[in-house]
């Protein structure tokens, strides 16, 4: 499978723990975004990066939230202190640079803070 | 990135062409069209997208106005499977999307 891979599927977490999510995208695509979507809502924009390098952080994506692509090609998004409003499904997507290149997305990681 | 707006639900009889539009009045010159639709709990898939041309895959035709200010996606023949929602989005150099609301779209048997 060559599509873009997010790891765990399903996480279920109590309140306050820490939770960390993966994305592996398609080879060589340098961007990649992460979003969140809740029930009944389209997804929102969290943070996106080219390369290794974080261009964008949403004011959705508090203190708490943090993503790194270290090496440019993998990433992680890690939630802190996570409360339940932070239930949702979390999802990434990459592409290449460039106009008019479309984003592939992941099947996303539904995380559940009880 | 220019502000979309779609209706928020439609019905198709299975076998029509699903025509949905999609009002974008304010984009700019180099925003493209996309879109996306979503099956319950799946990441969202891409369909199609275009800048001034119309344009089609083996998914669907997108259609876009000389004046760019609104487009339509068809599907010539819908299926059970393309009820989903479907999103519309103008984006620009960065390729952020911003999802809106989207259209339900159900197709009827």
């Amino acid at each position: 499978d060559t599509g873009v891979s997010q790891n765990p599927r399903h996480k279920i977490t109590k309140r306050g723990q820490n939770v960390t999510f993966r994305c592996d995208p398609i080879s060589e695509h340098n961007r990649l975004y992460w979003y969140r979507q809740t029930l009944g809502q389209g997804p929102e924009f969290l943070t996106y990066f080219q390369n290794e390098a974080q261009l964008e952080k949403s004011r959705l994506l508090s203190d708490r939230f943090s993503a790194e692509r270290p090496k440019g090609s993998f990433s992680t998004l890690e939630i802190q202190r996570t409360e339940q409003g932070d239930s949702a499904m979390y999802l990434c997507a990459s592409s290449l640079l460039g106009r008019g290149q479309e984003a592939f997305f992941g099947q996303g990681t539904r995380l559940t803070v009880v | 990135d220019a502000k979309t707006t779609q209706p928020t639900s439609m019905d198709c009889a299975e076998g029509r062409a699903a025509n949905l539009p999609c009002n974008h009045s304010t984009i700019s010159g180099n925003e493209y069209v996309y879109w996306y639709r979503q099956i319950h709990s799946q990441g969202p898939q891409y369909i199609i997208h275009g800048l001034k041309n119309n344009e089609t895959n083996e998914m669907a035709s997108l259609i876009i106005t000389e004046d760019r200010k609104s487009s339509t996606l068809i599907l010539p023949h819908a299926t059970l499977r393309d009820t989903a929602v479907y999103y519309c989005i103008a984006i620009s150099n960065t390729g952020k999307l911003i999802f809106g609301q989207g259209t339900t779209l159900q197709v009827k048997p």
